[in-house]
């Protein structure tokens, strides 16, 4: 079945330092690719996302690039701010057409000044 | 973007009792939402996909008379714990897709609900 499978945390990097979180996943079809940020006490906000092979997905100084060949969606930010401190997940939608996601466990980044 | 609430945000019952948790899509209409939970430090598992007109889907390993899920409108779904116990202590989200080519695939989520059984 779909999973996905995220880098484990917690992750901690001084402010300005460059940030990898690793993803990889299993699909069947061509999922669309996801990654949602938590900021402590708030909701699941959408990051960025790409729908199909060697797509990038950017927002905020964040870049994951799609890779078929990987199975991966890694994100990767050059200089992390303490602003960036939250857990992120990366999800893959399902079948084609479908709406549910598979999210993996979260990583907790916490930047520190 | 669209808006998703959910009500409330934070509930304490005593076991035995049952809650009910509100997601609503604010300047949308949603046919489907989700309702995920979340286990302290871990990921969201989807829980059940409520249906607008229809009945629940749910995933397996959930139990569809603890959780009672009904789509009372096209932006309005309802999740009640029922006869809740400490186990069912949790963080629950719900989220709903907007309809729209360019945004397919994307949902938009709730605040949560914490839900603490005494």
């Amino acid at each position: 079945g779909d999973s996905v499978t995220q880098m484990e945390g917690p992750v901690t990097l001084s402010e300005e330092a460059f940030l990898t979180i690793n993803c990889t996943y299993t699909a069947t079809g061509y999922p669309s690719l996801f990654w949602y940020v938590q900021y402590p006490g708030e909701g699941l906000q959408l990051l960025l996302k790409a729908t199909k092979a060697d797509d990038k997905g950017s927002n905020k100084g964040f870049e994951a690039t799609y890779r078929k060949e990987t199975t991966s969606f890694h994100l990767e930010k050059g200089s992390v701010q303490v602003s960036d401190s939250a857990v992120y997940f990366c999800a893959l939608s399902g079948r084609t057409g479908a709406n549910n996601l598979f999210f993996g466990t979260g990583t907790r980044l916490t930047v520190i000044p | 973007g669209a808006v998703v609430s959910q009500h409330p945000s934070r509930v304490i019952c005593k076991s035995g009792t049952s809650v009910k948790i509100e997601c609503r899509s604010l300047d949308f209409q949603a046919t489907t939402m989700f309702w995920y939970r979340q286990f302290p430090k871990q990921s969201l598992m989807l829980m059940a996909t409520s249906n607008e007109g229809s009945k629940a889907t749910y995933e397996q390993g959930v139990e569809k008379d603890k959780f009672l899920i009904n789509h009372a409108s096209l932006t309005l779904s309802t999740l009640t714990v029922t006869s809740a116990h400490p186990e069912d202590s949790s963080f629950y989200i719900c989220s709903a897709p907007k309809a729209g080519l360019a945004e397919r695939n994307e949902q938009f989520f709730g605040p949560g609900t914490r839900l603490t059984v005494l």
